[in-house]
């Protein structure tokens, strides 16, 4: 079974900071790897994936993951922190065989704060 | 209008009452998925449907049952509610076209409360 471990739960930054979130993952097979974003009172957006082509994911809002399977992480990064990106973060897993293929696995989140 | 949209969005109700939520999308997916939130626990899979005719139990499905009107429908019921119920609920839905684990898109939310 594939699991997902967010090193945090809550990180805060000052605005024009780098944003690190950390990610790590246990999976069997080779895993799909997402970072989910929830604003206050919303849904989940997506905000990148790696479904195992280049292992350097640019997604939206200027973030960016990197997969390195030797470390079983996919931590996320942001040059650059804004007061809108103050949010919920996940990281999810999904597996490309098996009986879990096609289900998401979700980290426990991590809370970004954003200070001026 | 959103792809997908969840009805109702607040409810307040009290143990032992029967509850459904539901869900609805416009995006065409076969899959469509239901989670519960809880602070410090990410979201948790209680039940999940691949087509009409297929569902499957999630991680957390006791307490829960689910319904697969139709590709656009899947509901979630909680038969006799209880105060640990109280949580976020989420739909979600996915395509799977192209073979690969696509995006999962997610409704807004309701968030359920049993006193």
């Amino acid at each position: 079974a594939q699991s997902v471990t967010q090193l945090g739960s809550h990180v805060s930054v000052s605005e024009g900071a780098l944003v690190l979130l950390r990610c790590n993952y246990s999976s069997s097979v080779p895993p799909y790897l997402f970072w989910y974003v929830q604003y206050p009172n919303q849904g989940l957006q997506l905000l990148l994936k790696y479904t195992s082509a280049a292992t350097l994911v640019k997604g939206i809002n200027g973030f960016e993951a990197e997969f390195k399977k030797s470390e079983t992480s996919f931590h996320l990064t942001k040059p650059s922190a804004h007061m809108s990106d103050a949010a919920e973060y996940f990281c999810a897993v999904s597996v490309t065989g098996g009986t879990s293929y096609g289900k998401l696995t979700f980290g426990q989140g991590t809370i970004l704060t954003v200070h001026p | 209008d959103a792809d997908v949209t969840q009805t109702p969005r607040n409810r307040i109700t009290k143990t032992g009452k029967r509850i459904m939520l539901e869900c609805s999308q416009t995006k065409g997916h076969d899959r469509m998925y239901w989670y519960r939130q809880d602070p410090g626990l990410g979201l948790r899979l209680i039940y999940y449907s691949f087509d009409v005719k297929d569902i499957n139990k999630g991680e957390i499905s006791d307490g829960y049952s689910v319904s697969r009107q139709a590709q656009a429908k899947f509901s979630l019921s909680l038969e006799s509610a209880i105060p640990n119920q109280t949580a976020l609920y989420f739909c979600a839905t996915s395509d799977f076209t192209s073979g690969v684990t696509d995006t999962q898109y997610f409704g807004p939310g309701t968030r359920l409360t049993v006193l």
